[in-house]
């Protein structure tokens, strides 16, 4: 069936550096893209999200690419804080129904002070 | 804006009880939505609603019922509860960009 995935299940990083958080996808008729950060016993917080017509989109120290061919997908975080330790969710939606995301299983990111 | 609410925060239940998990928002969105989120599988959509007086079924709806007489409020039922049930239950609602989410229930069937 379809799925979406993570390549790595955990990333550690030192506080400054750049971390990058990747996700594979396999619906090629998925059309919209989100990433969701969840911390410690919260709700998933929505980050940034992309059209299937882009290739990058940029936020406040977010960017999201989008690679359509081999589909995958990517997280960057520029100068990775420890706010930012957290598991990150990308999530697509399928037959392009917006409506009902289908969900990776998450990354978590622990970030070294 | 309180954005949106779930309660209880924690319930603990017996086997075969019945409990309602409460969620209301408070944004006007239309569309709204209950997932469980248990270790390694990530968030499952269980119901959804695209407005009031219309809801549908998701990826795993088996033992639970919804309802939709407000766009506020979307309760979600358990009618006979399971321990396949114990779970992290968040509620979420969208303008049809992202979604935002309560802060979750977590429940435990003994």
């Amino acid at each position: 069936g379809e799925s979406v995935g993570l390549h790595l299940p955990t990333l550690s990083v030192q506080e400054g550096d750049n971390s990058i958080i990747n996700c594979a996808y396999s619906n090629s008729a998925s059309d919209y893209f989100i990433w969701y950060k969840q911390e410690s016993g919260k709700g998933p917080q929505f980050i940034i999200d992309i059209r299937s017509n882009m290739d990058k989109r940029q936020g406040q120290r977010v960017t999201v690419l989008l690679n359509k061919t081999v589909k995958h997908l990517s997280l960057q975080i520029a100068a990775t804080q420890p706010g930012d330790s957290a598991v990150y969710f990308c999530a697509e939606n399928g037959a392009g129904n917006n409506r009902k995301l289908i969900w990776g299983l998450g990354t978590s990111l622990a970030v070294n002070p | 804006n309180a954005g949106v609410t779930q309660t209880p925060k924690f319930q603990v239940l017996k086997t075969g009880q019945s409990m309602t998990l409460q969620c209301a928002q408070d944004m006007n969105h239309e569309y709204m939505s209950w997932y469980r989120q248990d270790p390694g599988m990530g968030l499952r959509l269980i119901h959804y609603s695209v407005g009031a007086g219309i809801t549908d079924q998701g990826e795993v709806p088996n033992g639970y019922n919804v309802s939709r007489s407000t766009t506020e409020d979307f309760p979600l039922r358990l009618l006979s509860a399971a321990p396949s049930q114990t779970s992290v239950y968040f509620c979420a609602s969208s303008y049809g960009r992202g979604q935002f989410f309560g802060p979750g229930t977590r429940l435990t069937v003994l």
